[in-house]
């Protein structure tokens, strides 16, 4: 149980583009979805917390012009990456938690490349 | 401020032994910890978590953790390691603050040699 879906896994796109990626949770309704970012070989960052229906609450020095998020339903929540450049490349993960004290279950990660 | 320690980069371990992965915590009031394993290229997978109860903590794979309160420690234990268990661990702490996030350890990286 508890599995939280991430797609794409792997994306390279050109600069400029703008990059979507979806997180799903299968098999619980996640009230509350977290967006980390990891490069390479340190610990996960967290971007942004959001709970159904509502804004995102976006960390300190993370853009939310940049990186929007939306978080629709309880099962499905998007991480837009708008305009990308080389040194939004990195390691994105998603998280969904049931409720209060639970554990948050990750997606696989989407590994983004912006040349 | 919440603040969660991983004293060491990397643990070796041979196979068959017995391993510890340390954990160190900060807090005020009671703490919610975590622990966490993530494979190459992958997101994190739910080993185990303290809340409250008893104090040594059984979790996926043979896992297990001792919360020591006043050592302020969460260390992650295993009986006897599996090569397959090589991987990156993390240990976490829940934000008091609100929203429910996680702070997250540095990382260590556990290499359990045949």
């Amino acid at each position: 149980g508890a599995v939280v879906s991430q797609h794409p896994s792997w994306v390279i796109c050109k600069s400029g583009t703008s990059v979507k990626i979806e997180c799903r949770s299968l098999d619980f309704q996640a009230t509350t979805m977290f967006w980390y970012r990891q490069f390479p070989k340190q610990s996960l960052m967290l971007m942004a917390t959001s709970n159904e229906g509502s804004k995102a609450t976006y960390e300190q020095g993370v853009e939310k012009d940049k990186f929007l998020i939306n978080h629709a339903s309880l099962t499905l929540s998007t991480l837009t990456v708008t305009s990308a450049h080389p040194e939004d490349s990195s390691f994105y993960i998603c998280s969904g938690q049931e409720g209060i004290n639970q554990p948050q279950h990750f997606g696989d990660g989407t590994r983004l490349s912006i040349l | 401020a919440q603040s969660v320690a991983q004293p060491e980069d990397q643990v070796n371990v041979a196979e068959g032994n017995p391993l510890t992965v340390k954990c160190t915590y900060s807090v005020s009031g009671n703490p919610y910890l975590f622990w966490y394993v993530q494979y190459p290229n992958r997101g994190l997978q739910f080993l185990l978590k303290y809340i409250t109860g008893d104090n040594l903590v059984k979790g996926s794979y043979g896992f297990e953790a001792e919360f020591n309160k006043s050592q302020t420690s969460f260390h992650l234990k295993k009986p006897s390691a599996l090569v397959s268990d090589s991987a990156l661990y993390f240990c976490a702490v829940r934000d008091s603050g609100g929203y429910n996030k996680l702070i997250f350890g540095a990382g260590t990286r556990l290499a359990v040699h045949p």
